[in-house]
């Protein structure tokens, strides 16, 4: 197992339009994290899983954003009805606990 | 209103000077990490403090946990141009919550 891989890891579309990235996180791993990063900050924390059940939630993550774990291994976010401040890198990390191995990243910009 | 705030923000040195980035909060964290993070790419872990006043030395950095478990400093030592990317530091908050509060980091250019 080479780490948590991301896909895709760059996503241009256009205002209005749904995406989907997709994680898969260290095997052995059940908690799984998704953040949000802006230019110039640090990660914003979205969401958590532990297994496939999703146990926290950050304001941050409005209606239009849905994420799942179906079978507590890889992770999808989708985001509804794109909006340009949408525009940000989505980073997922897995953790056996404390410890949060990231992903390259995806890098989506709504137009 | 950032619940950690690191300091400085930017900083550009040359190749071979030490350097201190600090991580300070009025909040208590059961545990703190530090990460370095390139362009384009995740942040990848450093160190993790878990005890007040605990130092750390990976090589050519110190990390240092407050007693309080408030803050935390990352010092650097002759650093290199690798050294360069942004720092940041991020906490396990007391209250149980489970998931990792980030600084904005500070960002390291070393110039050779």
């Amino acid at each position: 197992d080479t780490g948590v891989s991301q896909d895709p890891r760059h996503k241009i579309t256009k205002r209005g339009q749904n995406v989907t990235f997709r994680c898969d996180p260290i095997s052995e791993h059940n908690r799984l994290y998704w953040y949000r990063q802006t230019l110039g900050q640090g990660p914003e924390f979205l969401t958590y899983f532990q297994n496939e059940a999703q146990l926290e939630k950050s304001r941050l993550l409005s209606d239009r954003f849905s994420a799942e774990r179906p079978k507590g291994s890889f992770s999808t976010l989708e985001i509804q009805r794109t909006e340009q401040g949408d525009s940000a890198m989505y980073l997922c990390a897995s953790t056996p606990q404390y410890e949060q191995y990231f992903g390259p990243g995806t890098r989506l910009t709504v137009t | 209103t950032q619940l950690l705030e690191q300091s400085p923000q930017f900083l550009s040195i040359q190749e071979g000077e030490n350097l201190t980035v600090y991580c300070n909060s009025s909040s208590v964290f059961s545990s703190l990490q530090w990460y370095r993070q390139e362009p384009g790419e995740g942040p990848v872990l450093l160190v993790t403090v878990v005890t007040g006043g605990e130092v750390k030395k990976l090589k050519r950095l110190t990390f240092q946990f407050g007693d309080a478990r408030k803050d935390s400093s990352l010092h650097i030592t002759a650093a290199q141009p690798g050294d360069t990317g942004l720092y940041l530091c991020a906490g396990w908050m007391d209250t149980g919550r489970r998931a990792l509060t980030f600084g904005s980091g500070t960002r390291l250019q070393v110039q050779p």
